[in-house]
């Protein structure tokens, strides 16, 4: 089961920010916090992942709270093509395996 | 450098057929992921594998159902007896080495209709 809470749905405007949140109040010590998204019925693409310091790349930047609890995916200027679900996902290791468990994410719409 | 190829994009069976998908890892991966995503759901993990072995099957029904990671060539994801029900989007993910901190790519999917 997906470790990790998100909004069902959230709408954002066009040229503004898009701040995404996710709680993982059970999240361990060693595991880390991933972002992919599914555009409309194509494969899940990476966003960012991260520990425990926030990190920023091309598409986006994530932040995470000190105790480790939530998270904040953040599209500093969303377009229409940013449209998409988003998922946050705690990755765990179950007796070797490490596999991405994806909940039912954020369906993020952005308007024009 | 491609990314994470399957195919085919789409394939179309009649119930009591067999089903072939394949997946092409990145190159330099050798660990693959499948999973499977119905209408209006979400991805549900099936099945994880390195060169040759399976290392978590834990999401993979318990008949009818198999994957293989050969040596040489593609993972396999077979499904013997197609049902209605079996008609999803199945993904295909690769990494390249084990690890929490290793990122997983995504292949297209396969779209599986079975009429």
């Amino acid at each position: 089961d997906a470790k990790t809470t998100q909004p069902t749905s959230m709408d954002c405007a066009e040229g503004r920010a898009a701040n995404l949140p996710c709680n993982h109040s059970t999240i361990s010590g060693n595991e880390y916090v991933y972002w992919y998204r599914q555009i409309h019925s194509q494969g899940p693409q990476y966003i960012i992942h991260g520990l425990k310091n926030n990190e920023t790349n091309e598409m986006a930047s994530l932040i995470i709270t000190e105790d480790r609890k939530s998270s904040t995916l953040i599209l500093p200027h969303a377009t229409l093509r940013d449209t998409a679900v988003y998922y946050c996902i705690v990755r765990l290791t179950q007796g070797g395996s490490e596999k991405l468990v994806f909940g039912k994410g954020t369906k993020l719409t952005v308007n024009p | 450098n491609a990314g994470v190829m399957q195919n085919p994009r789409h394939l179309v069976r009649r119930r009591g057929q067999e089903a072939r998908l394949r997946c092409s890892p990145m190159k330099g991966h050798s660990h693959v992921y499948w999973y499977r995503q119905l209408p209006e759901e979400g991805l549900k993990f099936m099945v994880y594998l390195q060169k040759e072995n399976i290392i978590d099957e834990s999401g993979m029904p318990k008949e009818r159902f198999s994957a293989e990671f050969p040596k040489e060539g593609p993972s396999i994801l077979r499904i013997q007896q197609v049902v209605r029900g079996d008609s999803a989007a199945y993904f295909c993910a690769s990494s390249r080495v084990h690890g929490t901190n290793e990122k997983l790519f995504f292949g297209s999917g396969t779209q599986l209709s079975v009429l």
